[in-house]
């Protein structure tokens, strides 16, 4: 079954605004992992937090593991933050990825 | 930071051809992944390997072969290649099965 869902699965943002990314998790994973893929296809590891709260810069990773579920915050948008963001969790030393959420954010 | 390089970075070949895709890390993980990533999806596991010798089958390994010949190096191998496989292919590694994953650059494949 699907193991990670995502939402939503895309987001249209004027720049300086808010978001919030929702990751919702179907096992009892112990690791949440998110990335972030450029529009040409690159991915980059924004945070592997397996519970809690991390901050990188604009960017707050939350995790909630006993309720399974996990969240990206990013404030004051801009439009270099376009692209589509995933996150993934693992199981049984396996990792399982959500569809993403595309995000655009416009000037 | 670990480093992991893909080669080729891009690939066309033909239907019932044979593609070999390398990929190489240089932070002495032991885990290394092969997935694909289609148009508008996440990713998907097709083989993953916890050393050199050893061979994991992911999610979607139909159609697909893969070997780790030293802890650096995995290749994916497409021996009759169907116009099914034309994807966007990652490989990634990690130190241990729940650990942080660190990918490649990604090799764009199309079959025609």
């Amino acid at each position: 079954g699907q193991q990670v869902q995502q939402s939503p699965a895309s987001l249209v943002l004027q720049e300086g605004e808010n978001a919030e990314l929702q990751c919702n998790f179907s096992s009892t994973a112990t690791r949440l992992q998110w990335f972030y893929q450029h529009p040409g296809g690159r991915l980059v590891s924004l945070f592997y937090n397996p519970s809690g709260t991390k901050h990188t810069g604009r960017l707050t990773s939350t995790t909630v593991t006993n309720e399974r579920r996990g969240s990206l915050h990013i404030s004051s948008s801009q439009t270099t933050d376009s692209g589509t963001y995933f996150c993934a969790i693992d199981n049984n030393n396996r990792i399982f990825f959500g569809d993403g959420t595309q995000l655009v954010v416009k000037p | 930071e670990a480093a992991v390089t893909q080669s080729p970075r891009n690939k066309v070949t033909v239907t019932g051809g044979n593609v070999t895709l390398s990929c190489r890390q240089t932070n002495s993980h032991n885990y290394m992944y092969w997935y694909r990533q289609d148009t508008g999806h996440g990713l998907r596991l097709i083989h993953y390997s916890y050393g050199a010798g050893n061979l994991q089958i992911g999610d979607v390994p139909d159609g697909y072969k893969a070997t780790r010949t030293t802890q650096e190096d995995f290749f994916l191998l497409l021996e009759l290649a169907s116009p099914s496989q034309t994807s966007l292919y990652f490989c990634a590694s990690s130190d241990w099965g729940g650990g942080e994953q660190y990918f490649g650059p990604g090799t764009r494949l199309t079959v025609l």
